[in-house]
C-alpha cells in the first residue's frame, strides 16, 4: 500500500470547515484512499473512502484530487466532538485486506 | 445493529501471567482483525479471519500470542505468558466481505497493562 504524509497537528474553532489534508504521491490506480479518526480511549471510526471522484457522507467529504497523490478530508461544520486523531490510510490489493496506520493528525476543535 | 464489542475493558496482569481477550464481531460479518497499539505507537496489525481460517497472520509478534475462532463467529487472543511490552490497546475490528475494499468496523479496544 502506497504511503500516506499528513500533518502532526491542526486547530479548528468550532462551527468553521476543518480540511485536512493528505499527500499519497505513490498511490497506484487501483488503491482506495480511507479516512479513520480515533476519538480518545476509543477504537478507530470509519468516516469515508473514495478512488477517483469527490465522495460526501453524512459525516464528512472527500476530496481527491485529479492525479490522486493528495487529498482533503473535509468536516463541514466542526464541533468539540471531533478533537480526535484523523488518519488517511491508502489500500489496495497489494496489502491484503489490513490497514496500515501511520501516525494521523491531530485535530482540535476549539471554542 | 449491535457493532463490534471487546472483553474486557481493561485487564492488569503480572509478567508471566496468561490473558485472553474476547472479540464479538458484527453479526454476519465474515472477517475478523486484531490490530493493537502499543505505549507511543502507531495501529498495528496482527492478524485477520475469514470465518474460522487464518487467512493472513502476518503482524502476530511472536508465538506467545495464539488467536483462535472456532466456529467463526466470536475471536479470542490469547497472550502467555505475558511481557511487559505486550502493554498495549488490543483491537478488534470486522467486515462483512472478502474483499480489499470493504469498510472495517473496529470495537472499542481492550487495554491491556502487564507489570
Amino acid at each position: 500500500d502506497a504511503k500516506t504524509t499528513q500533518p502532526p497537528s491542526m486547530d479548528c474553532a468550532e462551527g468553521r470547515a476543518a480540511n485536512l489534508p493528505c499527500n499519497h504521491s505513490t498511490i497506484s490506480g487501483n488503491e482506495y484512499v480511507y479516512w479513520y479518526r480515533q476519538i480518545h480511549s476509543q477504537g478507530p471510526q470509519y468516516i469515508i473512502h473514495g478512488l477517483k471522484n469527490n465522495e460526501t457522507n453524512e459525516m464528512a467529504s472527500l476530496i481527491i484530487t485529479e492525479d490522486r497523490k493528495s487529498s482533503t478530508l473535509i468536516l463541514p461544520h466542526a464541533t468539540l466532538r471531533d478533537t480526535a486523531v484523523y488518519y488517511c490510510i491508502v489500500r489496495g490489493t497489494g496489502g491484503g485486506n489490513k490497514l496500515t496506520f501511520g501516525t494521523g493528525t491531530q485535530l482540535k476543535v476549539e471554542l | 445493529e449491535a457493532g463490534v464489542t471487546q472483553f474486557p475493558s481493561h485487564s492488569v496482569i503480572e509478567k508471566g501471567q496468561t490473558v485472553t481477550l474476547r472479540c464479538d464481531p458484527i453479526s454476519g460479518h465474515d472477517n475478523l482483525y486484531w490490530y493493537r497499539r502499543v505505549m507511543g505507537k502507531e495501529i498495528k496489525f496482527l492478524l485477520h479471519f475469514v470465518k474460522e481460517s487464518k487467512q493472513d497472520e502476518s503482524g502476530m509478534p511472536n508465538n506467545r500470542f495464539l488467536a483462535e475462532r472456532t466456529g467463526g463467529t466470536y475471536s479470542t487472543l490469547k497472550v502467555q505468558p505475558a511481557e511487559l511490552e505486550d502493554s498495549g490497546v488490543y483491537f478488534c475490528a470486522s467486515s462483512k466481505k472478502m474483499a480489499w475494499e470493504e469498510t472495517q468496523y473496529f470495537g472499542p479496544g481492550t487495554r491491556l497493562l502487564v507489570l
